[in-house]
């Protein structure tokens, strides 16, 4: 397996406009999560989905990030309106089972809004 | 609440000294541990993880770690450490369905 993988590696955008992450996990692995990093805040978790179903969202700064995952092979954040304060690196992982096996991280993207 | 601390922000030795990186958690049951290694522009690499069992683990690039329930604490240890160690390191538990990181703690290798 090519392991996780998220495009695009690099993205700037100009404020107020949309911005679409995407990732696609292992296969087989039955959690995703979306993670945000940075300077200020390190590795925040914004949400997880368990078999392609959003669990928990509570690490969503705000209405304007929506994440969905169609099918167990791919997942989208997206940013709209985009803000400057969004600009940060953005990483999905995957794991197969709970909290209790290891996490697979892709090489994120980093988002630049300006 | 879960939570994990890392004391040190930035660490810097020397290559060939021996290195050791703090990790605390803050947790109601038996956690999940794990140290993972940030390349500058890269993901994040599990290092190596405890379960259960001894509670001295080995991980790869000849990194281990040592469980210390009495002081909840997990460090990240190396005997001689390589410029190409060089990166962030994170501590995080695994708990119920989510995983909570450290803040991270920046090595730098001096020649």
């Amino acid at each position: 397996d090519a392991g996780v993988i998220q495009s695009p590696r690099h993205e700037v955008t100009e404020m107020g406009q949309e911005v679409t992450l995407r990732c696609k996990p292992i296969s087989g692995h039955d959690y995703l999560f979306w993670y945000r990093q940075t300077m200020m805040r390190g590795l925040e978790l914004l949400i997880y989905f368990n078999n392609n179903v959003p669990i928990d969202d509570s690490g969503m700064p705000e209405d304007r990030f929506s994440a969905k995952m169609p099918n167990a092979s791919f997942s989208t954040l997206k940013i709209q309106p985009s803000e400057p304060r969004d600009s940060a690196v953005y990483f999905c992982a995957s794991s197969f089972g709970t909290a209790n096996t290891e996490a697979f991280f892709g090489q994120g993207t980093r988002l630049t809004v300006v | 609440a879960q939570s994990v601390t890392q004391p040190d922000i930035h660490i810097t030795v020397s290559e060939g000294a021996s290195l050791e990186l703090r990790c605390n958690y803050s947790y109601g049951a038996t956690p999940y541990l794990f140290w993972y290694v940030q390349s500058p522009g890269q993901g994040l690499q599990l290092l190596l993880k405890y379960f259960s069992g001894d509670t001295l683990v080995q991980g790869i690039k000849g990194f281990e770690a040592e469980f210390k329930r009495s002081q909840s604490s997990f460090n990240l240890r190396k005997p001689s450490v390589h410029w190409s160690d060089a990166a962030e390191y994170f501590c995080a538990v695994g708990t119920g369905n989510q995983f909570y990181f450290g803040t991270g703690t920046s090595l730098t290798v001096i020649p």
